[in-house]
């Protein structure tokens, strides 16, 4: 157990569904991130808020929209996704400085019919 | 743009044997870790060495620091099954977050 949760573990939605990912961390970390992993491809960094404030945006589409209510909680919200955007996404969380080292959920399965 | 790359991406070893894994970088950097991830989990730290550091060891984890060819490598002794996974290295520089490797994918077979 990391601290960091997330739901649902496996997702499989319609190009026209709308979804979203919770993730939520009780480490009292301070930065949260969003990563997507693709078979064979190295983990992309989609989102990152740190203090509540989005600081990144890796040119992702937006069909990907993030939401950070408070420190504790991150959401990422689909709508009409395309099958390639069927992969494993990762929630993280660290403190802002220092040795900004992460802590993962278990990831959400995603598949896009 | 991408700072770790993961040598070899594939090792498959026995039982018992040494696993030892590479990662080369671009720019300077604050700190390098190395994580591992068990099949569609998230990953996990194993490791952090920090630029003024050489070499470190936890367990049966062993990581050196080169910051002159900007290579780490991962030692793993003693290898058990159990030990199967990817293993990704992945950097820090300045107050950026860190940019991750492509991975090795490490196989011991009992």
């Amino acid at each position: 157990e990391t601290g960091v949760t997330q739901t649902p573990r496996h997702l499989v939605m319609g190009m026209t569904n709308k979804k979203s990912l919770k993730c939520e961390q009780h480490l009292g970390h301070n930065a949260m991130y969003w990563y997507k992993q693709s078979a064979k491809k190295p983990l992309e960094l989609m989102f990152v808020y740190s203090l509540e404030e989005r600081v990144e945006n890796n040119s992702v589409p937006s069909r990907f929209s993030p939401e950070c209510p408070n420190s504790s909680h991150l959401f990422l919200h689909l709508h009409t996704l395309q099958p390639e955007d069927s992969a494993l996404y990762l929630c993280a969380s660290s403190q802002e400085r220092g040795s900004k080292k992460l802590f993962f959920g278990s990831g959400t399965q995603l598949s896009v019919l | 743009s991408q700072q770790g790359e993961e040598d070899p991406q594939a090792l498959s070893i026995q039982e018992g044997e040494n696993a030892t894994m590479n990662c080369s970088y671009k720019t300077s950097i604050n700190n390098l870790q190395w994580y591992r991830q068990n099949s569609g989990r998230g990953l996990v730290h194993l490791i952090l060495i920090r630029s003024n550091e050489r070499e470190k060891h936890s367990g049966r984890l062993r990581v050196t620091l080169d910051t002159s060819k900007k290579s780490s490598s991962l030692l793993i002794t003693a290898s058990r099954a159990a030990d199967t996974a990817s293993y990704f290295c992945a950097t820090v520089s300045g107050n950026t977050p860190l940019v991750f490797g492509k991975g090795t994918r490490l196989s011991v077979i009992a």
